[in-house]
């Protein structure tokens, strides 16, 4: 199957500061990639889509200006949380579709913690 | 719009049987995936049904109705280890997903 890395796996950092996020798909290309953001006990929810070469489509309520995707190759996307605040302490996963089934493979995620 | 319900949770015993019910309504549906989420981890892939009918893969199997909006999962020989989140997730461009079946096996 089709493997996806995320790096870091864990970071702690203080509010106002970035955090950048990486999502790799390590043997295969990936020209759309998934953030999600998962909160302790709810449901995976889709924060953007990441297209390869062009600008990401972001679901409503998720703001473009704070979560910056860039997806400049077609292995890697990156999620940066800009400022962090307390409130954007989450889990979140990347993902990317593969396969005849287009089967999304996620990331082993990155629990982010902001103090 | 999309809206998946299933049980947020169901306890059963280890060697027993347990389905999980999942229904949903989205559009531009193509497909419905369970996968399986340990605490703290991402989810893993277990199924994908497109068509109607059942899909047997070792203890788990997945069952579809797309003129029901009706999925579940199987699981069979319940080991401890199953205790786990398991989500459905209606296909569309991206996943939607539900808000899980917190699964908890008792010996």
């Amino acid at each position: 199957g089709a493997v996806v890395s995320q790096h870091p796996s864990r970071v702690i950092c203080k509010s106002g500061t970035s955090v950048k996020i990486e999502c790799r798909s390590l043997d295969f290309q990936a020209t759309t990639m998934f953030w999600y953001r998962q909160f302790p006990k709810k449901s995976l929810m889709l924060m953007a889509t990441s297209n390869e070469g062009s600008k990401a489509t972001y679901e409503q309520g998720v703001e473009k200006d704070k979560f910056l995707i860039n997806h400049a190759s077609l292995t890697l996307s990156t999620l940066t949380v800009t400022s962090a605040h307390p409130e954007d302490s989450s889990f979140y996963i990347c993902s990317a579709r593969f396969g005849p089934a287009d089967e999304q493979f996620f990331g082993p995620g990155t629990r982010l913690t902001v103090l | 719009g999309q809206n998946i319900d299933q049980p947020t949770e169901m306890t059963a015993t280890e060697g027993a049987i347990v389905q999980i019910n999942c229904t949903y309504q989205t559009s531009g549906f193509n497909g419905l995936f369970w996968y399986q989420q340990h605490a703290g981890e991402a989810p893993t892939f277990l199924s994908y049904n497109v068509l109607d009918g059942l899909e047997e893969k070792g203890r788990f199997s997945s069952f579809l109705s797309r003129s029901k909006g009706y999925s579940y999962l199987l699981l069979k020989e319940l080991q401890m280890k199953d205790s786990a989140s398991y989500l459905c997730a209606a296909s569309g461009y991206a996943l939607n997903f539900g808000k899980g079946t917190s699964l908890l096996v008792t010996p």
